[in-house]
C-alpha cells in the first residue's frame, strides 16, 4: 500500500510562476524524501527532510513538513520549462530505508 | 558512465518466457534494490538486499526473484512472465539506512 499521496495529480503554469505540490502521509516517519522523474529516466533525489525539521531549502526548492498533520510540501519557484517532470515524495519508517512512494504529481511548464 | 546501470533498457517478450534484469553500480552502496512502476501509481517495492547474504521481499514479490551476485550486481528474474508484469523496472542503491537512493534509468518490458 503506498504511504504517500501527492496533490494535486497534475499542474500546468508558465515559466516564472511557482509550484506547490503537496504530499500526505499515514503512519509516523523518519524522514520524507522529494524524487523528481524526468520522460524516460530514473528518479532522481531533491532534497531530505528529517522528521524533527519544519522546513528546509535546496536553491529554488523549498520543502516543509508538518508531522502533527502528516503532510509536507514541495514549492518549487521561479520554475522553468526543464523543470516539467514528474515529482513524488517518499517516506522513510522504521529501521529498514524501504522508501514508500506517493503516486506522483506531473508538472508542466510552458515557455 | 552512470553509477547505476541497468540492462536492457527496453524487452519485448512473451508470456511463459523467462526474463532477467541486471543491474550493476559503481557507487559502492551495500543496499540495493528493485520497484516496479506502472502508469499513475508510484513505485513499488519488489526486492530489496543489504549485502551479499541478505535478500528481503519487499511488497509485490510474488513471481519474481532475485540474485546478489556481488556487491556490485543485483538481477531480477521472472520465472514465467505474464502480461500484467508489463511495466518499467528500476533498480536503485543505497548506503545507509534513511538516505537518498540513487536510481538507474529503468528497464521499460512488455510482455505480450
Amino acid at each position: 500500500s503506498q504511504q504517500g499521496e501527492e496533490d494535486p495529480q497534475a499542474l500546468s503554469i508558465q515559466e516564472g510562476e511557482n509550484a506547490t505540490m503537496n504530499c500526505s502521509y499515514k503512519t509516523s516517519i523518519n524522514n520524507l524524501q522529494w524524487y523528481r522523474q524526468n520522460s524516460g529516466r530514473g528518479l532522481v533525489h531533491l532534497i531530505l527532510i528529517r522528521s524533527n525539521e519544519r522546513e528546509k531549502h535546496s536553491g529554488r526548492l523549498r520543502v516543509t513538513l508538518d508531522t502533527s498533520k502528516k503532510s509536507s510540501s514541495l514549492l518549487i519557484t521561479a520554475s522553468r520549462a526543464a523543470d516539467t517532470a514528474s515529482y513524488f515524495c517518499a517516506t522513510v519508517s522504521g529501521g529498514y530505508n524501504k522508501l514508500i512512494f506517493g503516486a506522483g504529481t506531473r508538472l508542466a511548464v510552458h515557455p | 558512465d552512470a553509477d547505476v546501470t541497468q540492462t536492457p533498457r527496453n524487452r519485448i517478450t512473451k508470456t511463459g518466457k523467462r526474463i532477467m534484469l541486471e543491474c550493476s553500480q559503481t557507487k559502492g552502496h551495500d543496499r540495493m534494490y528493485w520497484y516496479r512502476q506502472d502508469p499513475g501509481l508510484g513505485l513499488r517495492l519488489i526486492y530489496y538486499s543489504f549485502d551479499v547474504k541478505d535478500i528481503n521481499k519487499g511488497e509485490i514479490s510474488d513471481g519474481y526473484s532475485v540474485s546478489r551476485q556481488a556487491q556490485a550486481k543485483f538481477s531480477l528474474s521472472l520465472e514465467s512472465a505474464i502480461p500484467n508484469q508489463t511495466a518499467l523496472y528500476f533498480c536503485a542503491t543505497s548506503d545507509l539506512l534513511g538516505r537518498p537512493q540513487h536510481f538507474g534509468d529503468g528497464t521499460r518490458l512488455s510482455i505480450l
